[in-house]
């Protein structure tokens, strides 16, 4: 299967802290994904960014599909964007990376 | 839109019972999914169905686990017999035209057994 790896792996963040999260693949996939998983468990679909750059009030994403990354950015980040970051690709069936956990402190 | 339904949100029991986890997917979504989510593992993905038909079994851990798909708008996701290192929380979720489009989660079904 494919490697899904994302860092960092933990992030703490003060309010108002602009953050940078990275995903990377070990081989092309399709269909990228990002999800916000929030502290009550809730995963939330954030972006379907199979490449280029799309952007979501202070959430924006960019696909490389070539270099088989993409990146997820939060500026000005709000205790809201505490939780579980997860990008996922497919090939044939999503695989999931193993997140990256940010906090944002007040 | 109701998004995902999945019942029921919490469970416990006693290991050796069956366990059954229900999902009703988005109105007009052609593919569901069954995942488990563990410390440990992270997220995997069990099962997932295109059309009512399972596609990608291979994640189903062991002959315990059984899933179903009887029509567009019903899935159940079956455990016989559980154990303890069954408890995690599963998720069932939704998108149209298998893996090629926006996936939506269901609020997920937190299991224990013990």
């Amino acid at each position: 299967g494919i490697q899904v790896e994302q860092s960092p792996p933990d992030l703490i963040l003060q309010e108002g802290a602009n953050s940078t999260l990275r995903c990377n693949f070990s081989d092309s996939v399709n269909n990228l994904q990002w999800f916000h998983q929030n502290p009550w468990g809730q995963l939330i679909n954030l972006f379907y960014i199979p490449s280029g750059t799309k952007q979501n009030g202070r959430l924006s994403a960019t696909t490389v599909a070539t270099e088989r990354y993409s990146l997820l950015y939060i500026s000005s980040s709000q205790t809201t964007d505490s939780g579980v970051y997860f990008c996922a690709g497919s090939l044939g069936r999503l695989y999931f990376g193993r997140g990256t956990q940010l906090t944002v402190w007040p | 839109d109701a998004g995902v339904i999945q019942s029921p949100r919490h469970e416990v029991t006693e290991m050796g019972q069956e366990v059954t986890l229900r999902c009703k997917p988005i109105s007009g979504h052609n593919s569901l999914f069954w995942y488990r989510q563990t410390m440990m593992r992270g997220l995997e993905l069990l099962i997932y169905f295109n059309n009512n038909v399972p596609i990608d079994d291979s994640g189903m851990p062991e002959d315990r686990f059984s899933a179903k798909m009887p029509n567009a708008s019903f899935s159940t996701l079956k455990i016989q017999p559980s154990e303890p290192r069954d408890s995690a929380v599963y998720f069932c979720a939704s998108s149209f035209t298998g893996s090629g489009n926006t996936i939506y989660f269901g609020e997920g079904s937190w299991l224990t057994v013990v």
